[in-house]
């Protein structure tokens, strides 16, 4: 079945850790996005990408990283200069074009340790 | 620049009773926009979207969202709300000039008492 998969489930970062969450999706879809999910503020956008080789920061980009060299993968790294990283992170994708819906992931849950 | 306005954190509506959840959006171009549902330990559902075509716009489960481009607003409704309408409701808009970019509204929490 076509979809997007997000690992892991669960993770826990130490103070000056970087870590890095996985997603991967085989829907052919061009764009994919990073959303970070806290409490009362809704999804928040962290980077997207259009295309392979391509990204563009979101609205909290500050602390966090990305790359995009395959189509089907785009993993998002949680550097030590993002303060508050605990939260529910969701990665999404859909075709490019106007009106297209999108798929997200089941999601990972960043703690810290 | 894109953004979109919920005004409402949390409504709470009997069910039977009409719902309405509020959404105003900035967009410097045409913009497409989208209801998203949650419902609690869910993923993300589509309701509806605009597409730039009718102006009301119906989508499952008896919602509907009429896009106002004088009043910049993409309400939600729909007529008699059900106990299974619980759920977070996100407002999204794209403004389309040559990007991708998603912006989600900061959600509403739907109550319906029975």
């Amino acid at each position: 079945d076509g979809g997007i998969t997000q690992s892991p489930k669960y993770l826990f970062r130490k103070e000056g850790q970087n870590v890095t969450l996985s997603c991967e999706q085989n829907l052919n879809h061009d764009a994919m996005y990073w959303y970070r999910q806290d409490p009362g503020q809704g999804l928040r956008l962290i980077y997207y990408s259009q295309i392979v080789n391509d990204f563009q920061k979101g609205d909290i980009a500050e602390g966090y990283s990305v790359s995009r060299e395959k189509k089907e993968s785009f993993p998002l790294t949680v550097t030590s200069a993002q303060k508050n990283p605990t939260a529910f992170y969701l990665c999404a994708s859909r075709d490019s074009g106007r009106n297209e819906k999108l798929f997200f992931g089941s999601g990972t849950q960043l703690s810290v340790l | 620049a894109q953004s979109v306005t919920q005004l409402d954190s949390h409504v709470s509506v009997s069910e039977g009773t009409p719902v309405l959840l509020r959404c105003n959006y900035s967009s410097s171009y045409s913009p497409s926009l989208f209801w998203y549902v949650q419902h609690p330990n869910k993923g993300l559902q589509l309701l509806l979207k605009y597409t730039s075509a009718a102006t009301l716009v119906k989508g499952i489960n008896g919602f509907e969202a009429e896009f106002k481009k004088s009043e910049t607003s993409f309400h939600l409704t729909k007529p008699s709300a059900h106990m299974s309408d619980a759920a977070e409701y996100f407002c999204v808009v794209s403004d389309n000039f040559g990007n991708e970019k998603l912006t989600f509204g900061t959600g509403t929490r739907l109550t319906i008492i029975p």
